[in-house]
């Protein structure tokens, strides 16, 4: 299994401003995802933080929304940009090891935007 | 695309109650499945998983799953309650090319457990 830390744990931003979220996980995976999961709704990813590369991001999310960085195999970051009340919701790390694997999850990122 | 419908926003039982969670999903191909429970304040736990094989999974903490292709549903079971089994449990689906790499989650259902 992996061990997930995610910073902050909760923040309460202005709205037009920027949140950097970081994941560090403690062992080298393969794969690392960003899901956003909004008041009373389910989870969605966000995109795929590809180590090395730019991130694969999923319809209806956009990089200069949410830049990704993976500077190595353990470690990634989900910026909030220009934030608005829309994007108070919880950001949740995750990842794995190949798509025959289990998906772990960080505690979550708890944004509310004001 | 895939997408999972967990029809019970909210369900409570006693606790020593037996439980029966509703995941229902469309998709084409033969699914990857998930269940997930997440407590407050907590990230998601893993309680099992399908992906092939043996169509009654066990998981952690008691529960169980059943894969059932002509119902395309996946609903998790447990005998006997616990109060600490109090928590938000998400059904989720992969398909056969992305598997864990991008699953499509449920809106979830919040159990409560009575004394």
């Amino acid at each position: 299994s992996a061990v997930i830390s995610q910073k902050p744990s909760r923040d309460i931003c202005q709205r037009g401003t920027s949140l950097t979220i970081q994941c560090q996980v403690d062992s080298q995976v393969t794969m690392m995802f960003w899901y956003r999961q909004q008041p009373g709704q389910s989870l969605t990813l966000i995109a795929t933080a590809n180590q090395g590369s730019e991130a694969t991001y999923e319809s209806g999310f956009v990089i200069d929304k949410f830049p990704i960085s993976r500077p190595n195999l353990t470690f990634s970051t989900l910026t909030v940009s220009n934030m608005s009340p829309e994007d108070s919701s919880i950001y949740l790390c995750s990842v794995t090891s190949g798509r025959n694997t289990e998906a772990f999850f960080g505690q979550g990122t708890r944004l509310t935007v004001v | 695309a895939q997408s999972v419908t967990q029809p019970d926003i909210h369900i409570t039982v006693s606790e020593g109650a037996s439980l029966e969670l509703r995941c229902n999903y469309s998709y084409g191909a033969t699914p990857y499945l998930f269940w997930y429970v997440q407590s407050p304040g907590q990230g998601l736990q893993l309680l099992l998983k399908y992906f092939s094989g043996d169509t009654l999974v066990q998981g952690i903490k008691g529960f169980e799953a059943e894969f059932k292709r002509s119902q395309s549903s996946f609903n998790l079971r447990k005998p006997s309650v616990h109060w600490s089994d109090a928590a938000e449990y998400f059904c989720a689906v992969g398909s056969i090319q992305t598997g864990a790499n991008n699953l499509f989650f449920g809106t979830g259902t919040r159990l409560t457990v009575i004394p």
